[in-house]
C-alpha cells in the first residue's frame, strides 16, 4: 500500500517568504507527527496530532511555525517569514497510535536563501 | 556506540560479516523501542521494534537486544550486504513522544 507522501520534495525560498509543506499519511493512521532534521542532528520534534484531540504543539520553535490536520488525514506545516536557520529536512510520520512504529515520508528539503 | 544527543559515530564492516550497532537510551520509563535505517535523501525506514517486556526480537537478518538494566539497545545485522550501508538510529517511546538518537553511519566494504 501507499506510504507517507510529502510534497514538495524540495523547496527553495527567499528569506521572509512563507512556505507550506504537505503530508499525506498512511490511510487509517490516526497519529501524525512532524519532525525537523538538520545535517548531523537527530530528529527534532515539532508537532503531534492524534485523532480529533488538540495537537501537541510543544516542539514548534517559534510562532512563525504552525500546522493543521484537516479531516484527520492530510496535514500542512506552514512556516511564515522564513529565516535561514529554518533550512532543514522536514519529515512527516504517521502511526496507528500508541506503541506502534512511526512510518516516515521522504521529507521536504527546505532551503532558505 | 550511539546515544541520544551524541555526534554521529561510524562503523565499517566487510561484506558478509555481522554488524552490531549500539544505542544508549535515557528514560527508564520508555516502554517501546524502534530501529530505523536512513539512506541518503530518504526518510527513516522502519527495521524492527521491541517492547520493554522483551529482551530479544529477531527479524530477517536483524536482531534487536534490549537491556533495561543498563538502558542499552543493540541492532545486529547478519551477513551484512552493501545495501545495508546507511545511517541507523534508535528511537525510544514514552507516552506519545519519540526520542531519536543521531545515528550510526554504517559502511559496508565489498
Amino acid at each position: 500500500g501507499a506510504g507517507v507522501s510529502q510534497s514538495p520534495s524540495n523547496k527553495v525560498t527567499e528569506k521572509g517568504k512563507d512556505v507550506e509543506l504537505r503530508c499525506d499519511p498512511i490511510s487509517g493512521h490516526t497519529a501524525l507527527y512532524w519532525y525537523r532534521q538538520s545535517l548531523g542532528q537527530g530528529l527534532e520534534f515539532l508537532i503531534y496530532f492524534q485523532g480529533n484531540s488538540a495537537p501537541d504543539k510543544s516542539g514548534l520553535p517559534s510562532d512563525r511555525f504552525s500546522a493543521e490536520r484537516t479531516g484527520g488525514s492530510v496535514s500542512t506545516l506552514t512556516i511564515q517569514r522564513t529565516q535561514q536557520e529554518d533550512s532543514a529536512v522536514y519529515l512527516c510520520a504517521s502511526s496507528l497510535g500508541m506503541n506502534s512504529p512511526l512510518h516516515f515520508g521522504n521529507g521536504t528539503r527546505l532551503t532558505v536563501t | 556506540g550511539e546515544s541520544v544527543g551524541l555526534h554521529l559515530p561510524t562503523l565499517s564492516v566487510q561484506e558478509g560479516d555481522n554488524s552490531i550497532i549500539n544505542c544508549a537510551y535515557s528514560n527508564s520509563a520508555s516502554d517501546y523501542f524502534i530501529w530505523y535505517k536512513q539512506e541518503s535523501g530518504k526518510g527513516p525506514q522502519f527495521i524492527i521494534d521491541i517492547r520493554s517486556n522483551m529482551d530479544k526480537r529477531q527479524g530477517q537478518r536483524v536482531t534487536v537486544l534490549l537491556n533495561k538494566t543498563v538502558k542499552h539497545l543493540s541492532l545486529q545485522i547478519a551477513a551484512t550486504q552493501p545495501g545495508d550501508s546507511a545511517v541507523y538510529f534508535c528511537a525510544e517511546n514514552t507516552g506519545n513522544q519519540f526520542y531519536f538518537g543521531t545515528g550510526t553511519s554504517l559502511t559496508v566494504i565489498p
